[in-house]
C-alpha cells in the first residue's frame, strides 16, 4: 500500500510567520497535488507538480517536488489568517494508467492567529 | 466551473438502515470517486468508477457498494449502516488521466446512531 505522510500534523502560528509543510513517501509518483480544505467544504486544488525538482509558486505559497518524485514541500511566506485550513498532499497512484487514482496524505491543519 | 453536488450536507441514520449518498457532476467527467475522511486518517478511497456501469474497489470497500447508471451520477450505498461508518463522505470527479486536479463536492457528514 502506498502511503503519504505529512508533517507536522498541526501547526499554530502568528500572522506574518513563515512555515513549511512536508509530504513524504517511499513510493514514486507520476505527479503530486496539493489541496486546501476549509471547514465544511471539500478540498480545493492548489497546484500540481509533475517533474522531479520542479518548483511552483502561487503568490506566497511555494511548492517543490523532490528530485526522486517521492516527496514534496509547501512553504508559506508571511502567513495570513486566510491561509488557515487543512492542507493535503495527494500522489497519483496509477502511473500512465487509464485513470487518476490519488493517494492522499494525512493532512496538516494550519491555524494562523491574527 | 465544474460543479460536484452532493445531495445532503448532514445525515443522521440508525444502525442497520440502508443509506444512499448521491453525487452529481455537471461537466461530463468520466471518472468519479468516493472517499471518506476521518481525523488522523486522511482521505481513504472507497470506490471509483471510470465509466458508466464500471466500478472498481478502492482501499476500504467493505460495507459499501456503488452504482453508476448515468455518467453524471455516482451513488454510494451503505447496505446496513454501522456506527463505524460515521464519517465525512466526499465525492470527486475528474475528466481523465493527466494533471488536472479532482473537483470535490462539499461533503456529506453522516452520523450513524
Amino acid at each position: 500500500t502506498q502511503l503519504l505522510e505529512q508533517s507536522p500534523q498541526f501547526l499554530s502560528i502568528q500572522e506574518g510567520e513563515n512555515l513549511t509543510v512536508y509530504c513524504n513517501s517511499s513510493s514514486v509518483f507520476s505527479s503530486l497535488q496539493w489541496y486546501r480544505q476549509e471547514p465544511g467544504e471539500g478540498p480545493v486544488l492548489l497546484v500540481t507538480v509533475v517533474t522531479g525538482g520542479e518548483v511552483k509558486k502561487l503568490k506566497r505559497l511555494t511548492f517543490q517536488f523532490g528530485d526522486a518524485r517521492k516527496d514534496s514541500s509547501l512553504h508559506i511566506t508571511a502567513a495570513q489568517p486566510g491561509d488557515t485550513g487543512l492542507y493535503l498532499c495527494a500522489g497519483d497512484a496509477k502511473y500512465g494508467g487509464a485513470t487518476n487514482k490519488l493517494i492522499f496524505g494525512t493532512g496538516t491543519l494550519l491555524a494562523v492567529q491574527p | 466551473d465544474v460543479k460536484v453536488t452532493q445531495s445532503s450536507r448532514y445525515l443522521v441514520k440508525r444502525t442497520g438502515e440502508k443509506v444512499f449518498l448521491e453525487c452529481v457532476q455537471d461537466m461530463d467527467h468520466e471518472n468519479m470517486f468516493w472517499y471518506r475522511q476521518d481525523p488522523g486518517l486522511g482521505l481513504r478511497l472507497i470506490y471509483f468508477s471510470y465509466d458508466v456501469k464500471m466500478k472498481e474497489k478502492g482501499d476500504i470497500p467493505e460495507g459499501y457498494s456503488v452504482s453508476r447508471e448515468k455518467k453524471e451520477r455516482f451513488s454510494l450505498i451503505l447496505e446496513s449502516a454501522s456506527t463505524n461508518q460515521t464519517s465525512m463522505y466526499l465525492c470527486a470527479s475528474i475528466t481523465g488521466p493527466g494533471t488536472d486536479g479532482y473537483t470535490f463536492g462539499s461533503g456529506t457528514r453522516l452520523t450513524v446512531v
